[in-house]
């Protein structure tokens, strides 16, 4: 595709739900990142992928935090036992080598835990 | 600890009126800074970036950066804002590290008044 394409745009799950956030990047980018944006705040980094591998993954809360990329280009992010201290929009972005070159970031998905 | 600070969370501003975002970073040897727009249900959008070389930068829709080492800043600044610039304007920095793990602010939404 053109961009970066995130789906669902928006999830409502209840408190102790598992979740998958699915990211689709641009064609060709062997680097994708995984970000969160509370309410209020900027983005706060989770994870980074290099190809299949997470080459970072410090930004990860804990460990009901989960992403993987498989085949190096299609990534899920997975959440257990989500709380509603995980309510965010969880940002999705590629770019082409990872070294210092545009992140073209996704729309997001917004997810909210009741 | 890294940083990014955007000390003003709103900026209201008059429609032809010239702008001022503020940035300030915690000190390092080595960064590379953005600004990135984000307009309402919309993703994050690169405005400019400063890698190296000039430290005036020149981005996209007439916006404006100055990279200050000496005082950790990196402002952003338009002469003549426009309706259509209304959006929330993130700056963000990598510093040394080899990949493209970005550090934000929190975020300055820019109001323009008709």
């Amino acid at each position: 595709g053109a961009g970066v394409s995130q789906t669902p745009s928006n999830k409502v799950t209840e408190k102790g739900k598992y979740v998958e956030l699915r990211c689709d990047p641009i064609s060709g980018h062997t680097a994708l990142y995984w970000y969160r944006q509370s309410l209020g705040q900027g983005p706060e980094f989770l994870i980074y992928f290099q190809g299949t591998g997470a080459a970072d993954d410090s930004g990860l809360p804990n460990d009901r935090f989960f992403a993987v990329r498989p085949e190096g280009s299609v990534s899920t992010l997975k959440i257990q036992r989500t709380e509603r201290g995980d309510s965010a929009v969880y940002l999705c972005a590629s770019s082409l080598t990872g070294d210092r070159t545009e992140a073209f970031f996704g729309q997001g998905t917004r997810l909210t835990v009741v | 600890a890294q940083s990014v600070t955007q000390l003003d969370s709103q900026v209201p501003v008059f429609e032809e009126a010239p702008v001022e975002l503020r940035c300030n970073y915690s000190s390092s040897v080595s960064v590379y800074l953005f600004w990135y727009v984000q307009y309402p249900n919309q993703g994050l959008q690169l405005l400019l970036k400063y890698l190296s070389g000039s430290t005036l930068v020149k981005g996209i829709n007439g916006f404006e950066a100055e990279f200050n080492k000496s005082q950790t800043s990196f402002h952003l600044r338009k002469p003549s804002v426009h309706i259509s610039d209304t959006a929330e304007y993130f700056c963000a920095v990598i510093y040394s590290g080899g990949y493209q793990k970005v550090t934000f602010g929190t975020g300055t939404k820019l109001q323009v008044i008709p």
